[in-house]
């Protein structure tokens, strides 16, 4: 069974562009939540999807946003990026309804802003 | 808001020895989960235990157990039998528990340990 896949795996930005990633999730997994990794911060929770609707998000600004499609496959856009940008970007699928859910987790799209 | 907390930024280990991961939370619930993840040099996170807070038994999976002490808000990882793969970063996480409805799919991750395994 194909896991978590993330695209793109790497990619170079500059300032004040914006960048989309995406994610597809196990088959069968209706959740897909999105954490940035970054060495000072660690891993924090942007948001999560469930059938196409936002169920939870974390603290960051509007830049961040993402949506969900019917197929279950998520994107995530980061606009007018910064350079605090810079991160590991990594998507978590789940059925989405088992208490608690264990989350399997992508490679991660390596996100470089210069 | 919950937090966790990672004391040890780096540990070391000999093969076939032991080794125990230190991991503290701060929460008001009384209902949760906590998560051990490793991840591995190749990045891909990967769940290696997990434990319940309304099971007093402590979790086990083959080499790893844990050892979870409520009251004290702590919740170690002991890994038995060191082997090479088991070199990696290792996250504690808090998760809520779904009681108070809505969704709970949220990971709240400590820093992490990076562990490494020499032969």
């Amino acid at each position: 069974k194909a896991g978590v896949t993330q695209t793109p795996r790497y990619l170079i930005k500059t300032r004040g562009q914006q960048v989309t990633l995406s994610c597809s999730p196990i088959s069968g997994h209706r959740s897909v939540s999105w954490y940035q990794q970054t060495p000072g911060q660690g891993l924090q929770f942007l948001f999560e999807y469930f059938s196409e609707t936002q169920r939870n998000k974390g603290n960051f600004p509007g830049r961040f946003s993402g949506r969900q499609f019917s197929n279950s496959r998520s994107e995530m856009n980061v606009s007018t990026l910064e350079l605090g940008d810079s991160a590991l970007y990594l998507c978590a699928s789940s059925f989405g309804q088992l208490d608690p859910g264990e989350l399997f987790f992508g490679e991660g799209s390596r996100l470089t802003v210069l | 808001a919950q937090t966790v907390t990672q004391s040890q930024p780096e540990m070391s280990v000999q093969e076939a020895e032991t080794v125990t991961l230190s991991c503290t939370y701060d929460t008001s619930e009384n209902n949760y989960y906590l998560f051990w993840y490793k991840q591995p040099p190749s990045r891909q996170m990967i769940l290696v235990i997990r434990q319940e807070a309304y099971k007093q038994q402590n979790a086990t999976e083959n080499r790893f157990s844990v050892n979870f002490q409520k009251a004290a808000k702590s919740f170690s990882l002991k890994i038995s039998d060191s082997q090479l793969g088991d070199t990696a970063m290792y996250f504690c996480a808090f998760m809520k528990h779904r009681g108070s409805g809505g969704s709970n799919y949220k990971l709240t991750f400590g820093k992490g340990t990076l562990l490494t395994v020499n032969p």
